[in-house]
């Protein structure tokens, strides 16, 4: 267990629809990062966190967004979803602003139908 | 270019040895990982080796490092059937991780 959490474990859900999906860093962690795993992509990075701010974007499409709150859980929102935004989505918490190891969470399993 | 590449698959029989191969093209990263990921689960970092090292060894495994090369490798030692899982190399790159397309290591009795 890597002290991060992720709700939901799974969640199924139609095109065209909107969902957040949450997660709670390691005890002590200020860093939040997302990723997203899927068969074609890889595991490609999304976001990063610090302390409540955005400190870096990856391959992130405009209908996805992100927000770290002062309590330093994060929210993931996806909307307008496709069937291709299916995919596992990983979440990743750090101690500091970047460049130490991050721990990952379970994951979140998303299906678009 | 921030490319991480591994072969794709690696079979090993039960007691034997896995070298998993990964090379990359980031000469800035400062850390560079190794993660597990089983059938179904998430990310288990299994171990990490800072920049300027060239080997670190932490019980069964072991992570060779040549920087001139790009090229980092892990070592199994005795490998068990609990070993299989697709096995992923991931180099810090300013903060994010870059990682490989993963290695599936099938472990067979």
């Amino acid at each position: 267990d890597s002290g991060v959490t992720q709700t939901p474990k799974h969640l199924i859900t139609a095109t065209g629809q909107r969902v957040t999906l949450r997660c709670s860093p390691r005890s002590g962690d200020l860093s939040v990062y997302w990723y997203q795993q899927s068969l074609d992509q890889g595991l490609q990075f999304l976001i990063h966190y610090y302390n409540g701010e955005e400190r870096a974007k990856g391959n992130i499409l405009e209908r996805f967004s992100a927000q770290q709150f002062p309590d330093l859980h994060s929210e993931l929102n996806l909307s307008s979803l496709e069937l291709g935004d299916s995919a596992l989505y990983f979440c990743a918490s750090s101690t500091t602003s970047g460049g130490d190891t991050q721990y990952f969470g379970p994951g979140t399993r998303l299906t678009v139908l | 270019g921030e490319d991480v590449e591994q072969s794709l698959f690696l079979s090993v029989r039960e007691g034997d040895s896995s070298v998993i191969n990964c090379t990359y093209t980031d000469s800035s990263s400062t850390y560079l990982y190794w993660y597990k990921q089983e059938p179904g689960a998430g990310l288990q970092l299994l171990t990490y080796i800072f920049s300027n090292m060239d080997m670190k060894q932490d019980q069964r495994l072991t992570v060779l490092l040549n920087k001139k090369d790009k090229h980092l490798s892990l070592r199994i030692a005795d490998t068990q059937t609990g070993d299989s899982a697709i096995y992923f190399c991931a180099v810090d790159s300013w903060g994010k991780l870059q990682f490989g397309a993963g290695t599936q290591v099938v472990v067979t009795p």
